[in-house]
């Protein structure tokens, strides 16, 4: 069953805006990550969020965890045309080390 | 520091025949994953390898697909035989060690195509 799911599944904005990007999950979790597709290439790593967390920053992203609620948020400010790309949360539960990934948003960022 | 490679790229067979995909994980890495994006669907984890053996397999969907790691570097996943809903991205990923939240390093994917 799928554990994470974003919405939007795409989301189009203007270069210079801020892009918000949502999460949920099912079940329990210890962390929760977010990675980033661009067309062709492989999911890089941007930023990890522990359970015991509620907000993370690096550089322009923002991620915020609500555990109680089960969601956390990607937040792009002043997005660039470089930005467009897909986006993926994915979690890690309990002991086991392997990822579940949500669907993706597909992000793009018009110059 | 080279990062996770796969090969090939892309690759399209016809119903029935054989697909072997490679994965040569970042040096070092005793953590080796795979994971299939079937389109449209999300990226499911197939199997982890730590070292040379299974350490859980419980995403491999049927006896189609057989995977191995012999030596403990570069990683094959064999399908066969291929079926049409086998069509997706087979990503691999490694990792430096098993613990929970340690970041996994993507290689750029396997684009399977089964008419």
């Amino acid at each position: 069953s799928q554990q994470g799911e974003e919405d939007p599944q795409a989301l189009s904005i203007q270069e210079g805006e801020n892009a918000t990007m949502n999460c949920s999950y099912k079940t329990s979790i210890n962390n929760l990550q977010w990675y980033r597709q661009n067309s062709g290439r492989g999911l890089v790593h941007l930023i990890l969020i522990r359970s015991n967390e509620r907000e993370k920053h690096s550089g322009r992203l923002r991620v915020t965890l609500d555990t109680s609620k089960k969601s956390s948020s990607l937040l792009i400010t002043a997005s660039r045309a470089a930005d467009t790309a897909s986006y993926f949360c994915a979690t890690h539960t309990g002991a086991n080390s392997k990822l579940t990934f949500g669907k993706g948003i597909t992000l793009s960022v018009r110059p | 520091e080279a990062g996770v490679t796969q090969f090939p790229s892309h690759s399209v067979i016809e119903k029935g025949q054989t697909v072997t995909l490679r994965c040569d994980p970042i040096s070092g890495h005793d953590n080796l994953y795979w994971y299939r994006r079937v389109m449209g669907k999300e990226i499911k984890f197939l199997l982890h390898f730590v070292k040379e053996s299974k350490q859980d397999e419980s995403g491999m969907p049927n006896n189609r697909f057989l995977a191995e790691r012999t030596g403990g570097t570069y990683s094959t996943l064999k399908v066969q035989p291929a079926e049409l809903e086998d069509s997706g991205v087979y990503f691999c990923a490694s990792s430096q060690d098993g613990v929970t939240g340690r970041k996994q390093y993507f290689g750029p994917g396997t684009r399977l195509t089964v008419t």
